[in-house]
């Protein structure tokens, strides 16, 4: 049973391109969740999806940053025009119910924006 | 806006048990507390859920007292495998928020030979 996979781990852009995060959930998981992290802090609430829908996107930045989860494929984070201060980890977790259930994470794309 | 306060960090040596105490004065009827481990350059790990009272499973104890405003992480005999950052998440079911999405800075255990 594998878990949360996401792709790419790594990932270098330079300022004002695109990058596209993919996150698999596990087997059997219909939610979604992104989160970001700075470097010695917490992970910060972005989006809450699930299938086909987004859920709550509080926690997401109003302009270059989306997100989508359709009915077949991954969840994807999408970041238009990258600066630097996009530069973090970004992690996806997936759960069977909602926001209240266990969440389970997948090892993060780090993003590095040069 | 769903708060939880932690201490920064945290120093024991192995075989002692440590405790970590979470403050969460506005938790709601309804929001769960849960715990996560997390490891440099890796996702956060699940450790343990509660509501009230206590909580025990393999890896660790959840205390919750009745007024649940706080809750106390028990790791009984930690080894130096423990060191990480441990986050206390309180959030609800359906309703939650993003905000209660977000996880504090967390408290970062080390754990000594």
């Amino acid at each position: 049973n594998a878990g949360v996979m996401q792709n790419p781990r790594h990932l270098v852009r330079r300022r004002g391109q695109e990058a596209r995060l993919r996150c698999s959930p596990m087997k059997g998981h219909s939610h979604v969740y992104w989160y970001r992290q700075l470097p010695e802090e917490g992970l910060k609430f972005m989006v809450y999806l699930q299938k086909e829908n987004i859920i709550d996107e509080s926690g997401m930045p109003k302009e270059r940053f989306s997100a989508e989860f359709p009915k077949e494929g991954p969840s994807i984070l999408r970041i238009q025009q990258v600066v630097r201060g996009d530069s973090a980890a970004y992690f996806c977790a997936s759960s069977p119910r909602g926001p209240g259930e266990t969440q389970y994470f997948g090892p993060g794309t780090r993003l590095l924006v040069l | 806006l769903a708060k939880t306060t932690q201490p920064i960090s945290m120093d024991s040596y192995e075989g002692q048990e440590v405790n970590i105490t979470c403050s969460h004065n506005n938790i709601a009827t309804n929001d769960y507390i849960t715990w996560y481990q997390q490891f440099p350059s890796q996702g956060p790990r699940f450790i343990i859920q509660g509501y009230k009272t206590k909580v025990t499973n393999e890896v660790a104890s959840l205390f919750i007292p009745a007024d649940r405003k706080s809750s106390t992480l028990s790791l009984p005999r930690v080894s130096l495998s423990d060191t990480a950052v441990y986050y206390c998440l309180v959030g609800a079911g359906r309703d939650s928020s993003g905000d209660k999405l977000t996880f504090g800075t967390g408290t970062r255990l080390a754990v000594r030979p």
